[in-house]
């Protein structure tokens, strides 16, 4: 157990809304990541953060965006909610002394009606 | 550009049987390669890494091939068990500064009682 929790794990919302998920690690873990998972697609990199405030761009960023303002919470936001961005949306994070290993939290359906 | 293929979207094995689940990759600059095991509605759990100096990483019922020279890695479970009939996703990285993972699409166990 990595002490990641996800918020929320399940969200129905319209085309054209903001939304906006959570993840929350007690560990004070510095690398944080979210991929979507997708029938065909395995799962993909949206974005990532090593460390409060430093975040870069995954292969699927478009219609993304994050904010890290403290070590325990990365968020994941987007902007104008479409269908294509229906998915299943996982937080991961990296131990620095793990090496490359991510560890996942539970996950958050996302459904863009 | 899909980087990392899994080409068995699944694969049924009579319980007490090996499994064997292949992934190749096209990335030369990949040295670490993962497996995770994830069940419905979960997040993906770690199973078992390899870095590129080896060829073969064991634990327990679990072992992890890599070749190389082909750009080919395997997990073999022995014997299966039902529980574990899941998706196995690999993952790859390499010495890129960044320690991203690069997903394939996964492949559904199912074993058979």
């Amino acid at each position: 157990d990595a002490g990641i929790t996800q918020s929320p794990r399940h969200k129905v919302t319209e085309t054209g809304t903001p939304v906006t998920l959570r993840c929350h690690q007690t560990e004070n873990h510095r690398y944080m990541y979210w991929y979507r998972q997708d029938p065909g697609h395995g799962l993909r990199l949206i974005h990532y953060s090593y460390g409060v405030k430093d975040t870069d761009k995954g292969e699927v960023s478009d219609g993304y965006s994050v904010s890290r303002s403290k070590t325990e919470d990365f968020l994941l936001t987007l902007e104008s909610a479409t269908s294509s961005q229906t998915s299943v949306y996982f937080c991961a994070i990296r131990w620095e002394r793990g090496g490359l290993t991510q560890y996942f939290g539970p996950g958050t359906r996302l459904t863009v009606l | 550009d899909q980087q990392v293929k899994q080409n068995s979207p699944s694969l049924s094995v009579q319980e007490g049987r090996i499994s064997i689940l292949n992934c190749d990759y096209t990335n030369s600059m990949f040295d670490y390669f993962l497996w995770y095991k994830k069940y419905p509605a979960e997040g993906p759990t770690f199973l078992i890494s390899i870095s590129s100096i080896k060829d073969k990483n064991e634990d327990g019922r679990f072992t992890v091939f890599l070749n190389k020279s082909a750009k080919h890695l395997s997990l073999h479970i022995v014997p299966s068990q039902p529980g574990d009939s899941a998706v196995y996703f690999c993952a790859a990285s390499g010495n890129f500064g960044n320690e991203k993972l690069t997903f394939g699409t996964g492949t559904r166990l199912t074993i058979i009682p």
